[in-house]
């Protein structure tokens, strides 16, 4: 079974604290996503990769980073975290991009 | 703008009722995705359909993919408690999927 895990269930940040949300993937899939869910607004992608070391922006990328230095890890990175970026971050991983699957969450509330 | 329109969002019915929840689009996708989730989870891949008009059968679930690939229904028979959860299509394109906001599906015993 493919199993993506996230490193936190739940955190709790400070407006303007840098954070950094961390995923790995044990299938070897090539492809890695990042969305946030907010009730009313459904899941929005946030950026996504291909491969090792490249990255592409999603609808919302504005406020996020990302990094991905090896295959199985996709990084999320909040520069300067603000209260709008209070959410649920879902990570997700495929070998072709329509069929993801995707970790347990992280609910970040910023403070 | 939201490509993927679901319908209904919110449905509350009995154990042991049918059910069919939409999800409509005006663009054609190659692939449509359902998945359903659980509150403080992620969401889990249920089924995947390419062709238009394809229907799957998973146990008491039927998706149905539209002949023209713009739309999908789920179909869920004799429902139960278990199946309750929020169900989400998703419709992919251009390397990446697109979401629809989802249908939150509660079912009594």
């Amino acid at each position: 079974d493919v199993k993506v895990t996230q490193s936190s269930r739940y955190l709790v940040k400070r407006t303007g604290e840098k954070v950094f949300l961390e995923c790995v993937q044990d299938m070897d899939h090539e492809n890695m996503f990042w969305y946030r869910q907010d009730p009313g607004l459904g899941l929005r992608l946030i950026y996504f990769s291909y491969d090792v070391k490249m990255k592409e922006k999603g609808d919302i990328p504005e406020g996020y980073s990302v990094s991905r230095e090896k295959k199985e890890r996709f990084s999320l990175i909040l520069e300067s975290a603000s209260t709008n970026q209070t959410s649920m971050y879902l990570c997700a991983s495929s070998l072709a991009y329509n069929e993801q699957f995707f970790g347990p969450g992280t609910r970040l509330t910023v403070l | 703008t939201q490509l993927l329109e679901q319908s209904p969002q919110f449905l509350s019915i009995q154990e042991g009722e049918n059910l069919t929840v939409y999800c409509n689009s005006s663009s054609v996708f190659s692939s449509l995705q359902w998945y359903r989730q659980e509150p403080g989870e992620g969401p889990v891949l249920l089924v995947t359909v390419v062709t238009g008009g394809e229907v799957k059968k998973l146990k008491r679930l039927t998706f149905q993919f539209g002949d023209a690939r713009k739309d999908s229904s789920l179909h869920i028979t004799a429902a139960q408690p278990g199946d309750t959860g929020l169900y989400l299509c998703a419709g992919g394109t251009l390397g990446r999927l697109y979401f629809g906001r989802g249908t939150q599906l509660t079912v009594w015993p």
